[in-house]
Order: C-alpha cells, then sequence, then structure tokens
C-alpha cells in the first residue's frame, strides 16, 4: 500500500541555519502531497502543498519541490528561526476518484525539530 | 469564524468507561476523520464519513465508535473495549473537492 518516509529526528539547530527535512513516498496512483506543522500540544496545521510533479509548494519560507523521479517531497528553508521549534509531518492523498480513492491521508512518523537561539 | 473545534481539550476516565469526544465544523465540509496520536508516532485513521449517515472504518477501528447524524458533527466514542485509550485525539475535515485537510486542536484524553 501507499506510505511515506520521513527522516527521524529530533533535529536540533542554530537559529539562522539551514534546514532540510526528508521524506520519500511509494504511491500507486497521483497523489498530491503535504507538509503539515504541529506546535506543542495543538493540531497540525497545513503548511503547505504540491498536487503534481515538478510543483513547488511555499509557504512561511518553507519550501518543497514535487519530485516523481525520485519519488520526494523534502522540506527546505533557508534560515530557521526558534518559532519553527515544531514536529513536521510529511503526508500523501491519492487523487479523488482516481482508482476508488477515498481522499484519505497517509502521514510520515513526524520529524521533531528544536532550533535553539 | 469558520473552523473545527473539539472538546474539551483534556479528558480523564477511569478504566472501564466510555467517553464520547466532540468534533464540529461549520466549514460546510462533507468529510471528517477521526485520528489517533501516540508519542513518536504518526497519525492513524480510526474513522472518517464521506457524507451525512455514512462513515468507514479505518486503520484502528476496534473498541471505538462514531455517528454522523449533522454534517457539522462528527462524535467519536471510545469504548470500554479500546485496550490503550490514552492518547492525543485530532480530528479533521476536508473542503468539497479538495484533498487536503484542516485539524481541529485536539482531546487529550488520560484513562486512569
Amino acid at each position: 500500500g501507499d506510505s511515506v518516509t520521513q527522516m527521524e529526528g529530533p533535529v536540533t539547530l542554530s537559529e539562522e541555519a539551514f534546514l532540510t527535512i526528508n521524506c520519500t513516498y511509494t504511491a500507486t496512483g497521483y497523489p498530491s502531497l503535504f507538509w503539515y506543522v504541529q506546535y506543542p500540544g495543538e493540531g497540525l496545521q497545513l503548511l503547505l502543498k504540491a498536487t503534481k510533479a515538478d510543483d513547488k509548494g511555499s509557504n512561511k519560507g518553507f519550501e518543497a519541490t514535487y519530485r516523481k523521479e525520485t519519488t520526494s517531497f523534502h522540506l527546505e528553508k533557508g534560515s530557521v528561526q526558534v518559532s519553527d521549534s515544531a514536529v513536521y509531518f510529511c503526508a500523501l492523498s491519492d487523487r479523488m476518484g482516481y482508482g476508488g480513492s477515498q481522499g484519505n491521508l497517509i502521514f510520515g512518523k513526524g520529524t521533531k525539530l528544536s532550533v535553539k537561539p | 469564524d469558520g473552523g473545527i473545534t473539539q472538546s474539551p481539550k483534556y479528558l480523564f476516565r477511569k478504566e472501564g468507561q466510555n467517553v464520547t469526544l466532540s468534533c464540529e465544523q461549520n466549514l460546510n465540509h462533507d468529510a471528517m476523520y477521526w485520528y489517533r496520536q501516540d508519542p513518536g508516532q504518526g497519525l492513524r485513521l480510526i474513522y472518517y464519513s464521506q457524507i451525512v449517515n455514512d462513515f468507514q472504518k479505518g486503520d484502528i477501528a476496534e473498541g471505538y465508535s462514531v455517528s454522523r447524524e449533522k454534517k457539522e458533527s462528527f462524535p467519536l466514542t471510545v469504548t470500554s473495549a479500546q485496550k490503550n485509550p490514552t492518547a492525543f485525539y485530532l480530528c479533521a475535515s476536508r473542503p468539497n473537492g479538495g484533498n487536503e485537510q484542516f485539524f481541529g486542536p485536539g482531546t487529550r484524553l488520560t484513562v486512569l
């Protein structure tokens, strides 16, 4: 079945460092890809998404490019801040109506990021 | 304000008691979802509903039940049959025609 694998954390960086969190996926259809962020004690917030190959999602300085050839959707940010400390989840969703999919999300296990001043 | 609300934020129950977690949305979304999150784990799907009066089991439905009598509401009951109910529970909804999901703030259930 479909699956998402993301790098294990925790990841600890100094403020203004470059961030990469790796995410690869396995899917039989043409999935949409997402990054969600979870701050302590809260629900998940959609950070960015990409719906087809070569799309780049971006938000709040974060970027990720949908690479079909490497089945990857790595999250990057050029200069992290203390306020970026959170858990980041990579997820995929089958495209609605393709192969009878229900549009459910499949999540990676999450990567905890800690940014120190 | 449009959004998804879950109540209560913290819930404590004695072992053997059923407990119902509330999820309400005013986004006019047809599809709603319940997930369970354990420390260091991703989210696991418990139940989902694509439309009123219809719902399907997810990956870990045993020990849980749901209802979908209204579009806005999708309550989850954690029954005494759930072996390890202590967890963080998240509700989500999906826009009609879209594939991203939007999440509520979660309910942390602790069974004593």
